[in-house]
């Protein structure tokens, strides 16, 4: 299977912030990667897909990029409904996810 | 409007058997590849199983390989989980998710199914 490898676990920020995450594909998937937030409680929800298409009704603050085996997830001007975890997930082949990012 | 409804969580002794069902509507269910992932407590999503609409070759994680079985039933618009010989680290929160086409793209989930295997 491929590995999916985050960073960083987590990390602190504020509102206003700019945030960003990796994610590093053990090999290369192309841009067959997704992006998700995640609530405590609530069920994930889909923000990027193809590793740079914005998802329809997710603001324009969440942005993807990528290739090949190195993607990023950025998120400009944090906002209070954004404190979440983010994880990525390659859909090249059998699908398996990143281990998370927790925004904090 | 997707929606996914996930049921058949619950208790169950380590070694046990739960078959876990999820129904969709609002979508050509027939259309779309369907995935089970899970969430153990505290830690990340892994997808568990993962079922082309096409009835196909299904794909598992290696944690259940040989004791989980994916299974849909297009008539139905019922996607369904079965898990045998349940241990502890199984115990999770599990989603239904839906693919786009073929594509294990998930962009509807399910509000999720607790199983507890427990003595």
């Amino acid at each position: 299977d491929i590995q999916m490898t985050q960073s960083p676990a987590s990390l602190s920020a504020s509102v206003g912030d700019r945030v960003t995450i990796t994610c590093r594909a053990s090999q290369s998937i192309v841009i067959d990667v997704n992006w998700y937030q995640h609530k405590p409680g609530k069920a994930p929800k889909l923000l990027i897909y193809a590793a740079s298409n914005l998802q329809s009704g997710v603001p324009s603050r969440f942005s993807g990029s990528g290739s090949g085996t190195e993607f990023t997830l950025t998120i400009n001007s944090l906002q209070p409904e954004d404190f979440a975890i983010y994880y990525c997930q390659q859909s090249h082949t059998t699908p398996t996810f990143g281990q998370g990012t927790k925004v904090e | 409007e997707v929606q996914l409804l996930e049921s058949g969580g619950g208790l169950v002794q380590p070694g046990g058997s739960l078959r876990l069902s999820c129904a969709a509507s609002g979508f050509t269910f027939r259309s779309e590849a369907m995935s089970w992932v899970r969430q153990v407590p505290g830690k990340g999503l892994e997808s568990v199983a993962f079922l082309g609409f096409i009835a196909g070759r299904p794909e598992y994680a290696d944690s259940v390989r040989g004791r989980f079985t994916i299974s849909r039933d297009n008539s139905k618009n019922t996607l369904y989980l079965q898990m045998n010989s349940l241990t502890a680290e199984d115990t999770a929160v599990y989603y239904c998710a839906k693919g786009t086409g073929a594509s294990s793209t998930f962009d509807s989930w399910g509000q999720g199914t607790l199983v507890t295997v427990s003595s």
